[in-house]
């Protein structure tokens, strides 16, 4: 049964800082692991889609990352800013139809100016 | 374009009875995936439809149960309400099932007294 961890699972920056946010999921059997963010009692924005085959994908301040093998994804956020404060999921996926995104209890992000 | 919608955005019923929430996929989406997102807790998933038919089904009892219709909208039932059952209630559409992007709806906050 997959299970996610994300590390720290609160954070607080000043503005201008660059962050990492972390995630470690069990079971190495994934195909892709996807970001997202929410903001408070609201939906989830898709932030990136890791295929396991990139390893890597870029988003203008965003940059993640996939290490299959040892079951760990990290999210760098460069130059925080106070709108980039909000919860931050990640939720790997098995290569099934039907399969469902597992999702950890997120890191909550507070950015201050 | 327009993205995932659901309705209504907030509602509030008593134990005992039954609820309907609705989720309106993106153009070109033919699977739609329902979670439960608990306060403080990461969204948990309840079950996937594909072209209409249940393809994948997470830890929820039979009283959660969902159609999807031929233009690919869904709707989520529960039955006999508990307190418990008091959460947000997110909605995902996928081009496709299997390995590949989901995008959220803003969600449905429930509250069961």
């Amino acid at each position: 049964k997959q299970e996610v961890t994300q590390i720290p699972a609160a954070l607080s920056v000043p503005e201008g800082e660059n962050l990492v946010l972390n995630c470690s999921f069990t079971d190495s059997a994934i195909y892709n692991l996807q970001w997202f963010r929410q903001d408070p009692g609201k939906g989830l924005t898709s932030l990136l889609l890791i295929q396991s085959s990139q390893r890597e994908q870029t988003s203008g301040r965003l940059n993640a990352s996939l290490d299959k093998s040892s079951g760990r994804s990290t999210l760098y956020i460069a130059a925080s800013q106070p709108g980039d404060s909000a919860t931050y999921l990640c939720a790997p996926q098995a290569n099934q139809a039907g399969t469902a995104l597992i999702f950890g209890k997120g890191t909550t992000l507070s950015v201050s100016s | 374009e327009t993205g995932v919608t659901q309705s209504p955005t907030h509602l509030i019923k008593t134990r005992g009875q039954q609820v309907t929430l609705r989720c309106s996929s993106q153009s070109g989406h033919n699977t739609v995936s329902w979670y439960q997102q608990a306060l403080g807790q990461g969204p948990q998933f309840i079950f996937q439809y594909y072209r209409e038919e249940e393809n994948g089904r997470g830890n929820f009892p039979p009283r959660f149960s969902g159609l999807q219709f031929p233009n690919y909208s869904s709707e989520l039932n529960v039955n006999a309400l508990e307190l418990d059952d008091s959460a947000l209630y997110l909605c995902a559409s996928s081009p496709r099932t299997g390995n590949t992007e989901a995008f959220f709806g803003q969600g449905t906050r429930l509250t069961v007294v």
